[in-house]
């Protein structure tokens, strides 16, 4: 099965911890993305990579950070300066220009 | 400021009936829309573009720029439409704009 994936499905995490996502392409896409998809929200950008090495804050990157060190991986990492984590959070990828992005099935994040 | 509206959070039709989820944009300049959609324990996935003119499964969106709308339609509503959707926007292959911006979402639901 190809594509894009996350993992963990669920991720558990105790306030005033760091902890990272992960998000894997197959697709050989240069561009991925991360959202944050809250209800009544949509979907909140968070950050995003046109290329490997090089990243750009999105909309709510405070509290985020990522990196992109390889072509099919990129992982966000939620710092405990994140004031609200607990979300579901979405990572996409697509080739070029976002004419079309590829979405992953998701990680829901719960801050006990 | 780029923006993506979509006024109604919840849109429930009868089985045959027509349907019209409406969705609104600003852009300074000419955008590419898409509509997304996510059906229940399934990942996000484009629908339709309006570059492509197409029809999938059964739905068809115009874009008014005069209006800067871009309402997603369909004749007749079938149970298996149930599912969120969402109104989203890029600059086009002509600008440098990299990100897509995605409104709040609307749930259609479909009663038999």
């Amino acid at each position: 099965d190809g594509g894009i994936t996350q993992s963990p499905k669920y991720l558990f995490r105790k306030e005033g911890q760091n902890v990272t996502l992960s998000c894997e392409q197959n697709l050989n896409h240069d561009a991925m993305y991360w959202y944050r998809q809250d209800p009544g929200q949509g979907l909140r950008l968070i950050y995003y990579s046109q290329i490997v090495n090089d990243f750009q804050k999105g909309d709510i990157a405070e509290g985020y950070s990522v990196s992109r060190e390889k072509k099919e991986s990129f992982p966000l990492t939620v710092t405990s300066a994140q004031k609200n984590p607990t979300a579901f959070y979405l990572c996409a990828s697509s080739s070029g220009h976002p004419f079309e992005q590829f979405f992953g099935p998701g990680t829901r994040l719960t801050v006990l | 400021a780029q923006r993506v509206t979509q006024p109604e959070k919840l849109l429930s039709v009868f089985k045959g009936a027509p349907v019209e989820l409406k969705c609104n944009y600003s852009y300074s300049g000419s955008p590419e829309l898409f509509w997304y959609v996510q059906y229940s324990r399934q990942r996000l996935q484009l629908l339709l573009r309006h570059i492509s003119r197409e029809s999938i499964k059964g739905f068809t969106a115009d874009l008014n720029k005069g209006e800067t709308s871009f309402h997603l339609k369909k004749p007749f509503a079938q149970e298996e439409d149930s599912a969120m959707y969402y109104c989203a926007l890029s600059g086009n292959r002509e600008t440098s704009y990299d990100k897509v911006i995605f409104g709040p979402g609307t749930s259609l639901s479909v009663i038999p």
